[in-house]
C-alpha cells in the first residue's frame, strides 16, 4: 500500500525567500508518480507539478521545484521567491491504483 | 473556459436527511471522483468513476451513494446513514482513470462545504 507523509503542520517563510516543504513516501511500486498540490482558503485544488519516478532530472515548474531523492523516498517542494499569494495548504500525493493518496497537507504563511 | 463546476458552495443538512451535490465536468474527462476533507487532514476517496454507468468505492464509501449516467456528471448523495457529514467535499477529474494510463493529474472543482444543522 502507498503512503504519504508530511512532517510539518506549518511553515512560515519571509517573502522573496525560498522555503522547502517535506514530503517523504512508501510505496512498493518499481513506477510511481508523485504530485503537489495548493489549496487556498477558497477550497479548490491547483495542481502544481509532477514527478515520475523514472524521470531523471528533478521537475520544474516556474517558482516551483522538486527536490526528488529516490533512494530516501522523498519529494520535496521547493518554491522559490516566496510571495504573499503563496499563502496556502500545500498537498503531495502519490498515485495509487487507480486513485490519488493524499498527505495531511502543510500549511504556508508568507510574512510580508 | 473548461473546468469542473461543484454546486452549491455551501450546503445544510437535518437529522435524517439526504442530501445531494452537483458536480459537472466539461473537460470530456472520462474518470471522475470525489473526496471528503476533514480539519487537519488529507483528502479521502468516496467513490471513483472510469467510464458512464460505472463506479466504484473509494476508502469511505459508507453513507454514500453516487451516479454516473451521463459522461459530464457525478453526483454525490449524502444518505442520512453517513453519521458524520460535516466536511468539505472536492470532485475531481482525470482524462483516464489514474494509473491506468500515464500520469495526468486530477482537475478539482471548488468544493461543497456540508454542514449538520
Amino acid at each position: 500500500a502507498q503512503k504519504i507523509t508530511q512532517t510539518q503542520p506549518g511553515m512560515f517563510v519571509q517573502e522573496k525567500e525560498a522555503v522547502t516543504l517535506d514530503c517523504t513516501y512508501d510505496t512498493s511500486d518499481p513506477s510511481y508518480g508523485l504530485f503537489w498540490y495548493k489549496q487556498p482558503s477558497s477550497g479548490e485544488m491547483i495542481f502544481l507539478i509532477y514527478q515520475g519516478s523514472y524521470d531523471q532530472q528533478n521537475a520544474t515548474e516556474g517558482r516551483y521545484s522538486l527536490n526528488f531523492q529516490k533512494a530516501r523516498k522523498s519529494a520535496n517542494l521547493v518554491i522559490s521567491a516566496s510571495q504573499l499569494g503563496d499563502s496556502a495548504m500545500y498537498f503531495c500525493a502519490i498515485l495509487g491504483t487507480y486513485k490519488y493518496i493524499f498527505g495531511t497537507g502543510t500549511r504556508l504563511k508568507v510574512l510580508a | 473556459d473548461g473546468g469542473i463546476t461543484q454546486s452549491p458552495k455551501y450546503l445544510f443538512r437535518k437529522e435524517g436527511q439526504n442530501v445531494t451535490l452537483s458536480c459537472e465536468q466539461n473537460l470530456n474527462h472520462d474518470a471522475m471522483y470525489w473526496y471528503r476533507q476533514d480539519p487537519g487532514q488529507g483528502l479521502r476517496l468516496i467513490y471513483y468513476s472510469q467510464i458512464v454507468n460505472d463506479f466504484q468505492k473509494g476508502d469511505i464509501a459508507e453513507g454514500y451513494s453516487v451516479s454516473r449516467e451521463k459522461k459530464e456528471s457525478f453526483p454525490l448523495t449524502v444518505t442520512s446513514a453517513q453519521k458524520n457529514p460535516t466536511a468539505f467535499y472536492l470532485c475531481a477529474s482525470s482524462m483516464f482513470l489514474v494509473g491506468t494510463g500515464g500520469n495526468q493529474p486530477q482537475h478539482f472543482g471548488d468544493g461543497t462545504r456540508l454542514s449538520i444543522l
